[in-house]
């Protein structure tokens, strides 16, 4: 098993620019999350997913979108991209066991907004 | 709201314990985690505990939970330098209908290891 992969590793964007960063898992796990990671400010929530074609907002959804088409890829996407977005982004997935959840990360996509 | 505090910096001399300090405010959790992140890479669940017990031992680490206090710790006996990394506490409800696996997340104590 390959786990959690993000594509890509890195990105130089400019403002206004738009991408999409893929994640994708091979665990079926139903549940999918994307998190920005600041200095000092730990993981936020950006979007999740408890289910193919399900999405909900997070703590920090302004200026992302996501879709989860498929089962095992969410995808996170800026629209116009602003310098305030320069973070790392890491994406997880989970399943339920033992009356717990347990998120299994990617490596991170870094990102710079110029 | 639900809100998790760590200090942010701790360092400790090789072969040292090495005590991380979390504060919860979310009354309702049952599961609460440590994750390490080590440079450039994702995170990692180290261990967690059910909000019913108030210690858990695995190997080097112990975790001690205080939940009159809302109050964890990760203690990590005889600390190496390959131990140096971000710990996350988070934290999480018990699972139900409404619940969709999210965690909250502490800011992250960063453990310096000094030979």
């Amino acid at each position: 098993n390959a786990g959690v992969t993000q594509t890509p590793k890195f990105r130089v964007l400019k403002t206004g620019q738009s991408m999409t960063l893929l994640c994708a898992q091979d665990m079926n796990h139903e549940y999918m999350y994307w998190y920005r990671q600041d200095p000092g400010m730990g993981l936020r929530l950006i979007h999740y997913s408890v289910g193919e074609g399900t999405t909900a907002k997070g703590e920090v959804p302004d200026g992302y979108n996501v879709s989860r088409l498929k089962k095992q890829n969410f995808l996170l996407g800026l629209e116009s991209a602003a310098p305030s977005q320069t973070s790392v982004y890491f994406c997880a997935s989970s399943y339920f066991r033992d009356n717990s959840y347990e998120q299994y990360f990617g490596p991170g996509t870094r990102l710079t907004v110029t | 709201g639900e809100d998790v505090e760590q200090s942010l910096f701790l360092s400790v001399r090789e072969g040292d314990s090495s005590v991380i300090n979390c504060t919860y405010t979310d009354s309702s959790s049952t599961y609460l985690y440590w994750y390490k992140q080590e440079p450039g890479a994702g995170l990692q669940l180290l261990t967690y505990i059910f909000s019913n017990m108030d210690m858990k031992q695995d190997q080097r680490l112990t975790v001690l939970l205080n939940k009159k206090d809302k109050h964890l710790s990760l203690r990590i006996a005889d600390t190496q330098t390959g131990d140096s990394a971000i710990y996350f506490c988070a934290e999480t409800p018990a699972y139900g209908s409404s619940n969709t696996g999210k965690l909250i997340f502490g800011q992250g104590t960063t453990l310096q290891v000094k030979p």
